[in-house]
């Protein structure tokens, strides 16, 4: 079975400041993973994707995501924030696209 | 093009009643799945429909939900006997189901369903 942890609930940042997201994954065999944004009111948005290609992964809205397996971790970065960055973003983890298993969210706010 | 449509955005009920929750998927995907999400969690798995069939439907709770897809592309999800702790937002999701886990699965706005 596979499944993500993101460490932090919340997470804050001024605008301009680097964004760092964490996320670690857990899975038997090698994963598929994602980073998904939702803003209030509005449905999950794909950010990127890992799929066995290139370990690091650019996104849209300058995010990007590093694979490392030997850290078991996926962790989602963005060099400078904007306010419109300010959104919960789910990481989540696959191993055959059927079932799909998120973490809990972690909420960024960037302050002016 | 369309996005993934659901319907009602909410849903309002009392504790017992039966609910039906609507979903239309992007024109073209043969894959669809509905994700169950409670205040300050992730989505939850509850079901992955491949055409008319429901090739997992590992997720569901319990008996009392019950999820179709006739024609293999509006799904219904429906819950008997709601219960309070049934309240949270139901998501579906659909993708073109090219095979692997490439595919990338595109989310409705979700139901908020509130059972009183």
């Amino acid at each position: 079975a596979q499944s993500v942890t993101q460490l932090g609930s919340h997470v804050s940042v001024s605008e301009g400041a680097l964004v760092l997201l964490r996320c670690n994954y857990s899975s038997s065999v090698p994963p598929y993973l994602f980073w998904y944004v939702q803003y209030p009111n509005q449905g999950l948005q794909l950010l990127l994707k890992y799929t066995s290609a290139a370990t690091l992964v650019k996104g849209i809205n300058g995010f990007e995501a590093e694979f490392k397996k030997s850290e078991t971790s996926f962790h989602l970065t963005k060099p400078s924030a904007h306010m419109s960055d300010a959104a919960e973003y789910f990481c989540a983890v696959t191993a055959n696209n059927n079932d799909m298993r998120f973490g809990a969210g972690t909420r960024l706010t960037v302050k002016p | 093009g369309a996005g993934v449509s659901q319907t009602p955005s909410n849903k309002v009920t009392e504790k017992g009643k039966y609910v039906e929750l609507r979903c239309d998927p992007i024109s073209g995907h043969t894959a669809l799945y509905w994700y169950r999400q409670s205040l300050g969690q992730g989505p939850e798995f509850l079901i992955y429909f491949q055409g008319t069939g429901a090739a997992d439907d590992s997720g569901l709770p319990n008996d009392r939900f019950f999820a179709v897809r006739p024609e293999g592309s509006v799904s219904t999800l429906k819950i008997q006997r709601t219960e309070r702790g049934d309240s949270a937002v139901y998501l579906c999701a659909s993708s073109l189901n090219t095979g692997g886990g490439t595919d990338t699965q595109y989310f409705g706005p979700g139901t908020r369903l509130t059972v009183l």
